[in-house]
């Protein structure tokens, strides 16, 4: 089945600076790739998602970049606010979209974005 | 977009009580809902899919006689945790996308507490 493999396990910046996390998936199916946001006892909020026919997609100050060759994404998250602080998983699943197909989550990163 | 309502929210209940917990699908036809179980500073493992209709899918390691999931409508799904003990104190989450394009949301988790 699939793997997916997220680092690092925690990450702590200054306010302002960016961040990024990177995951890595084994099976070469996936092809839809989504971002989830958890605060502390609340549930996954999708913050971006994307799919193997692109390369990057970009929201304003979050962007997200795909490397089907080597099997790894990345989130990139730039000017960090304080509000950013979260738990941030990546996850992989095979299908047009995640809509009737179970995601495989990463380990998770805990941001922490200092003043 | 899609919403899911779960509840209850949070559970507190004796050993031996078998504890049911409900998602709702507010502006789309769930045709599939996943059961989720995260247990503190750790990454969602996916439990079980249920589809409308059908038996659900365990994943390996998931006792069927002890989660029971029950998915009689397009719009609600249940997870049963039958005769809790406290090794199933967890946070459990369901998901859902509806089809097409969706991407996966969740609900706001139930918290559950054994005593």
């Amino acid at each position: 089945g699939e793997n997916v493999e997220q680092h690092p396990s925690t990450l702590s910046v200054q306010e302002g600076d960016s961040a990024v996390i990177k995951c890595t998936y084994s099976d070469s199916a996936s092809n839809y790739f989504p971002w989830y946001k958890q605060e502390l006892g609340k549930r996954p909020q999708l913050i971006i998602d994307i799919r193997s026919n692109v390369g990057e997609k970009k929201d304003q100050r979050i962007a997200v970049t795909l490397n089907k060759t080597a099997k790894h994404f990345s989130l990139h998250i730039t000017e960090t606010q304080p509000e950013d602080s979260a738990v941030y998983f990546c996850a992989a699943s095979k299908g047009v979209t995640g809509g009737g197909n179970k995601l495989t989550f990463g380990t998770g990163t805990q941001l922490k974005v200092e003043l | 977009g899609a919403v899911v309502s779960q509840h209850p929210s949070r559970v507190i209940c004796k050993s031996g009580t078998s504890v049911k917990i409900e998602c709702r699908s507010l502006d789309f036809q769930a045709t599939t809902m996943f059961w989720y179980r995260q247990f503190p500073k750790k990454s969602l493992m996916l439990m079980a899919t249920s589809n409308e209709g059908s038996k659900a899918t365990y994943e390996q390691g998931v006792e069927k006689d002890k989660f029971l999931i029950n998915h009689a409508s397009l719009t609600l799904s249940t997870l049963t945790v039958t005769s809790a003990h406290p090794e199933d104190s967890s946070f459990y989450i369901c998901s859902s996308g509806g089809k097409g394009n969706q991407p996966q949301h969740f609900g706001d988790g139930t918290r559950l507490s054994i005593l």
